[in-house]
């Protein structure tokens, strides 16, 4: 099972909108509703950020939002903050009991 | 519910990695107990999950070499991988969801394994 693309490094300056996408196939992100995304600062364990495409857990702000079209999950973050900069990595369910990550995004607070 | 796992830390090329991740807090039934690894400066990879009943899922890449195993009793779960090369050398977690794919809210620290000669 091939990864899930990402872009390798997104940048926003403090209070902008930035988007990052997550690109599978029709037999993983295009099949089901179950795209996840996870942040993940240096040298700390991930955190679930976004659960079958846009639900966020409890404590997560709002400021992250997930959507999904057709073969590509994106997670948007509004009101960019300083410590939003970090890694962040889609995770979607191919079927038949596995998960595939995409390859991460830096993302950079300008 | 927290997670906390340990096991050996510098293995040579073809032995076994052996963790163990344990649950406080929380039931180990109801959910899905995976182990994920993240190599140096890498993205993250899943290699497999089990259920309180001991049913297993691993990834196609590595099954192989890939065994998980429950002890219901103790509220532990392990992680055996056999024949490790410089290639398995990652920061392993162990992580928790209520069902595959519905993502992993609870994490371990994470353990470094390092594999050199």
């Amino acid at each position: 099972q091939s990864a899930l693309t990402q872009p390798a490094s997104v940048s926003g300056s403090p209070g902008q909108s930035i988007t990052i996408s997550c690109t599978g196939t029709s037999s993983d992100v295009g099949s089901y509703n179950l795209v996840s995304w996870y942040q993940q600062h240096p040298g700390k364990v991930p955190k679930l950020l976004i659960y079958e495409v846009h639900k966020r857990p409890s404590g997560v702000s709002n400021r992250f939002s997930g959507s999904k079209s057709g073969n590509t999950a994106s997670l948007t973050i509004s009101g960019l903050r300083a410590e939003d900069e970090a890694d962040y990595y889609c995770c979607s369910y191919p079927g038949t009991r596995n998960l595939v990550f995409g390859g991460g995004t830096k993302l950079t607070v300008l | 519910v927290q997670l906390h796992q340990w096991g050996a830390g510098l293995l040579k090329p073809s032995e076994t990695l052996s963790l163990t991740c344990a649950v406080y807090g929380g039931t180990f039934s109801g959910y899905y107990w995976s182990w994920i690894r993240q190599p140096p400066g890498k993205g993250l990879e899943w290699i497999g999950e089990i259920d309180h009943s001991g049913i297993t899922n691993n990834n196609p890449s590595l099954k192989s070499r890939v065994t998980i195993l429950a002890d219901t009793s103790k509220k532990q779960f392990s992680l055996r991988l056999t024949s490790v090369t410089a290639a398995d050398t990652a920061v392993y977690y162990c992580a928790s969801g209520y069902d595959i794919g519905s993502g992993f809210d609870i994490w371990g620290q994470g353990t470094m394994v390092t594999v050199s000669s």
